[in-house]
């Protein structure tokens, strides 16, 4: 099974943008990702999948400003025009036949 | 619009059993997996089980493998986790959640709490 590979923290100021990552484990880089946004204290919630492509479908209502890249076994969440809102844990994850597996998360302050 | 709303949460002794439930609308429940995930508190997202759309294949984590058992009743459109020999690390947060076609999660619920203590 693959493991996925989190920053635990970020920060980006307020109107900024920030880039997240999510990286696969060796043997790994061709697997497609979810991101999923936690704000605090409530559940998460789908924001996309991304493909090793690059190419990502959003979930519905998502804004514009979420989007998402690969690179090899990389995979990216950008989030630009930051707004205090986007305060949460977000967290990658992957899948395959009778398996999920969730990166450990990564907490971002919008200062 | 996808809606999954659990329950049976509570706090519970260690070495207990409890069931949680998860009811579904606003989609054709029979046709897609579903599975539940946990979140200790201050922790993260951890996979527990999932089943298959017609019930025929379970899937566990490493965890709860041989303690917990996934079931679903798709005329009821409810899937249910029945937890046994629940001990203090399985206190968290469960989630409901939706396998969207190709495997990715792309549905939640809004999570029930279980408290394992004495």
């Amino acid at each position: 099974q693959p493991v996925l590979t989190q920053s635990p923290s970020a920060s980006a100021s307020p109107g900024a943008s920030v880039k997240l990552t999510c990286i696969l484990s060796d043997g790994h880089s061709g697997y497609a990702i979810s991101w999923h946004q936690q704000q605090p204290e409530k559940a998460p919630r789908y924001l996309m999948r991304l493909d090793s492509d690059g190419s990502h479908v959003k979930g519905d209502g998502i804004p514009d400003r979420f989007s998402g890249s690969s690179s090899g076994a990389e995979r990216y969440l950008t989030i630009s025009s930051l707004q205090s809102e986007d305060e949460a844990d977000y967290y990658c994850q992957t899948w395959g036949t009778g398996f999920w597996v969730f990166g450990g998360g990564t907490k971002l302050t919008v200062l | 619009q996808v809606h999954l709303v659990e329950s049976g949460g509570g706090v519970v002794q260690p070495g207990k059993s409890l069931r949680l439930s998860c009811t579904a609308s606003g989609f054709a429940f029979r046709s897609y997996a579903l599975y539940w995930v946990r979140q200790a508190p201050g922790k993260g997202l951890e996979w527990v089980a999932g089943i298959s759309y017609d019930g025929s294949r379970e899937y566990y984590g490493d965890s709860v493998q041989g303690r917990f058992t996934i079931s679903r009743d798709n005329s009821k459109n409810t899937v249910y986790l029945r937890m046994s020999s629940l001990r203090p690390n399985d206190t968290a947060v469960y989630y409901c959640s939706r396998e969207a076609g190709g495997g990715s999660c792309d549905s939640w619920g809004q999570g029930t709490l279980v408290s394992v203590s004495s």
